[in-house]
């Protein structure tokens, strides 16, 4: 497809299991981000790759959360041990130009977001 | 860092002007941005201004920026039913221009 995808659109999972989720973003999108957005509230950045490397990981909240990008396409966001405060939307975005290697800002595309509810 | 706020919620009848507000802390943002979010949806980028312009005008939108009080506005004309929808600004921040995003405005759109 053309946009950003992202799977699953649904996750519900027990308190203390791991999660993965995926985001493929747009062919050739240099860029990607990940934010997570709570209820009644705007996105907030979590983690930027630039192609397979990850430059910025300062949002995400605690050494539960990590992610990975290892062919610069698709990205795997991964939280361990869940815990029922990580239930949230999760938004993955890309955007065509290396926000390192160029001044200037690029249009962020969005996918759809998984929605991860912890019982 | 960045804060960006917004009032939470706007209704106007069909037809009317809507103007969603937004007031932000860090002057250093090069871009502003405008993001729609419908229900089910992902965020749908409408407009964006340059932080040199004072205005951008786009079909129905227009987008108002004060450098002076840090005041972005987003005007919609002739609003419709189907622009109900919650309305993000967001600013960029730092060196690998993440979105710092406002709290959102709902709008309410009356037939």
């Amino acid at each position: 497809g053309a946009g950003v995808s992202q799977s699953p659109r649904y996750k519900v999972t027990k308190r203390g299991q791991d999660v993965a989720l995926r985001c493929d973003p747009i062919s050739g999108h240099v860029s990607l981000y990940w934010y997570r957005q709570a209820l009644g509230q705007g996105p907030e950045f979590l983690t930027y790759f630039n192609y397979e490397a990850q430059q910025d990981k300062s949002g995400l909240p605690n050494d539960r959360f990590s992610a990975e990008r290892p062919e610069g396409s698709i990205s795997t966001l991964t939280i361990q041990r869940t815990e029922q405060r990580d239930s949230a939307m999760y938004r993955c975005a890309s955007s065509l130009v290396s926000a390192v290697d160029m001044t200037g800002t690029d249009t962020q595309y969005f996918g759809p977001g998984t929605r991860l509810t912890v019982l | 860092g960045e804060d960006v706020e917004q009032s939470l919620f706007l209704s106007v009848r069909e037809g009317d002007s809507s103007v969603i507000n937004c007031t932000y802390t860090d002057s250093s943002s090069t871009y502003l941005y405008w993001y729609k979010q419908e229900p089910g949806a992902g965020l749908q980028l409408l407009t964006y201004i340059f932080s040199n312009m004072d205005m951008k005008q786009d079909q129905r939108l227009t987008v108002l920026l004060n450098k002076k009080d840090k005041h972005l506005s987003l005007r919609i004309a002739d609003t419709q039913t189907g622009d109900s929808a919650i309305y993000f600004c967001a600013g960029v921040g730092g060196a690998t221009n993440k979105l710092i995003f406002g709290t959102g405005t709902l709008l309410a759109v009356q037939p």
